[in-house]
């Protein structure tokens, strides 16, 4: 078991710029989550998806954010025109249950 | 909307000292309670989910009480050690599914 997987595990971008974060849920599991972690903020709920339909996305910005989950064994989490107030760890969590939600290492986005 | 206030960081202790980091929420549901704990250059992980109401949940010899009528639920260690060094997140989940986090309290354990 590997575990989430995000990829990359670093992003550095130029304001303006677009920047695509990948995850990989663990096989078989039904739900997959995006959070925001910043030292200001700390870590913020973003997004969620079971069966890869969305279902909240209470926590994600009205401009720029958006999220898909196309298939089963991935989510995307696209942010449009990057600012510097964007730059933070974006972390996928998976989860089977409903209690346990197994957090991946984090993509650490910096913007320029 | 939810809030979870935990106890203000860095925490310094000595190995063999015992650790409370103090945990209170609000929320108008009736929330699922958890302890997570996130070393550097990883996601957090689960450490335990705390029990019902008056019952401890303990992992790795960490231990949380709920007290519902104070709405809080803290985490104790009776006796640390250096491999406990990290950042520990309260956190309360409801219906929704989605966790809302604590600030995180960051531990330092100095061998």
């Amino acid at each position: 078991n590997a575990g989430v997987i995000q990829t990359p595990r670093h992003k550095v971008t130029g304001k303006g710029q677009e920047a695509t974060l990948w995850c990989e849920p663990i096989s078989g599991h039904s739900a997959v989550f995006w959070y925001r972690q910043t030292i200001v903020q700390g870590l913020e709920f973003l997004t969620y998806f079971r069966n890869q339909a969305p279902i909240d996305d209470s926590g994600m910005p009205k401009e720029r954010f958006s999220a898909q989950m196309p298939n089963q064994s991935h989510s995307t989490l696209k942010i449009q025109s990057t600012q510097p107030q964007d730059s933070a760890v974006y972390l996928c969590a998976s989860s089977s249950t409903v209690y346990e939600q197994y957090f991946g290492p984090g993509t650490r986005l910096t913007v320029l | 909307g939810d809030s979870v206030t935990q106890t203000e960081g860095p925490v310094t202790l000595s190995e063999g000292t015992s650790l409370t980091v103090n945990c209170s929420y609000e929320t108008k549901q009736y929330p699922t309670l958890f302890w997570y704990v996130q070393y550097p250059g990883e996601g957090p992980q689960l450490l335990f989910k705390v029990p019902k109401a008056n019952e401890k949940g303990s992992s790795r010899g960490f231990e949380a009480t709920y007290n519902k009528e104070a709405t809080s639920f803290h985490l104790q260690k009776a006796s640390v050690q250096e491999s406990d060094s990290a950042v520990y997140y309260c956190a309360l989940r409801n219906m929704g599914y989605k966790l809302t986090f604590g600030t995180g309290t960051s531990l330092l354990v100095d061998p």
